[in-house]
C-alpha cells in the first residue's frame, strides 16, 4: 500500500520555466512533509519540508505548498536550472517519528 | 564536519550468503535510520536506532537486522540473500527527532547474484 505517491515518473522542463513536481498521501496521520534530492551515486539530499499547520514554505528558488483537504503537496522550483536535474522525492511523516515514508520519485531533467 | 559514512560503497554476493552493512553518522547525531531503495519502489524504512535501542521497524523479513553501538554507529545485516536484496542500503542520521530531517551517506549498493 502506497502511502506516499508521486505519479509523475519524470518530467522535463526548459531552463527558466518552472518546475511542479507533485505528490499525493492517503495516511491522516502524516503531519510532517520534506522533499528530498538525489543525484546519481549520492545519498538524497533535504530540499526543503512544510508542516501541517502551514500551506506554504519558500525557500529561494523552491517552495513547498501543502492542500490538506486535497491530502496533496507540490515542490514548485522556479526558474529551474541545469543543476536542478535530479530524482526529487516526497517523504511524509508525523512529528517526532523518525520514520520517513517516501514515494518512488520523479526524475527531474532541465533542458538547457 | 564529516558527513554519514558508509561502508562498503559496493559489494557483491551470491545467494545464501550474508552480508553486514556500516554506518558511522554525523558527530553528535544520536538516531541512525537504515532505507533500502530499489528501482520503482522507492526508498523503504528498514529500522530506526536511538541510543542503541531499536524504535521502529519497517515491513522487512526477519533476515534483516542492525543494531547500534554507544559511539552510535551503526551495522545493518542480511541472512541467507536473496536476488531481490539488491538494492542501494542508505543510511541516514538526524540529531532532532521531531523534525524528521535526514541525513544520508551516499549508500552501499548491494548486488545479489
Amino acid at each position: 500500500d502506497q502511502q506516499v505517491k508521486q505519479n509523475s515518473p519524470s518530467l522535463s522542463v526548459q531552463e527558466g520555466r518552472i518546475s511542479i513536481l507533485n505528490c499525493d498521501y492517503t495516511n491522516s496521520m502524516f503531519d510532517y512533509f520534506l522533499w528530498y534530492k538525489k543525484y546519481p551515486a549520492e545519498g538524497p539530499t533535504f530540499l526543503i519540508s512544510i508542516s501541517s499547520i502551514k500551506d506554504k514554505n519558500e525557500d529561494g528558488r523552491f517552495t513547498v505548498f501543502l492542500n490538506k483537504s486535497a491530502k496533496h503537496l507540490s515542490l514548485h522550483i522556479v526558474p529551474s536550472q541545469p543543476g536542478d536535474s535530479a530524482v526529487y522525492f516526497c517523504a511524509a511523516t508525523s512529528f517526532g517519528n523518525e520514520k520517513l515514508t517516501f514515494g518512488t520519485g520523479t526524475r527531474l531533467t532541465i533542458i538547457p | 564536519k564529516a558527513g554519514v559514512t558508509q561502508t562498503p560503497r559496493y559489494l557483491i554476493k551470491t545467494r545464501g550468503q550474508q552480508v553486514t552493512l556500516s554506518c558511522s553518522p554525523i558527530s553528535g547525531h544520536r538516531s541512525v535510520s537504515w532505507y533500502q531503495q530499489t528501482p520503482g519502489q522507492g526508498l523503504q524504512f528498514l529500522f530506526e536506532y536511538f541510543s542503541e535501542t531499536q524504535r521502529n521497524k519497517g515491513n522487512f523479513p526477519g533476515r534483516f537486522s542492525g543494531r547500534q553501538f554507544s559511539n552510535s554507529r551503526s551495522e545493518m545485516n542480511v541472512s541467507t540473500l536473496e536476488l531481490g536484496d539488491s538494492a542501494l542500503y542508505l543510511c541516514a542520521s538526524s540529531y532532532n527527532r521531531d523534525t524528521g530531517e535526514l541525513f544520508f551517506g551516499e549508500g552501499s549498493r548491494l548486488t545479489v547474484l
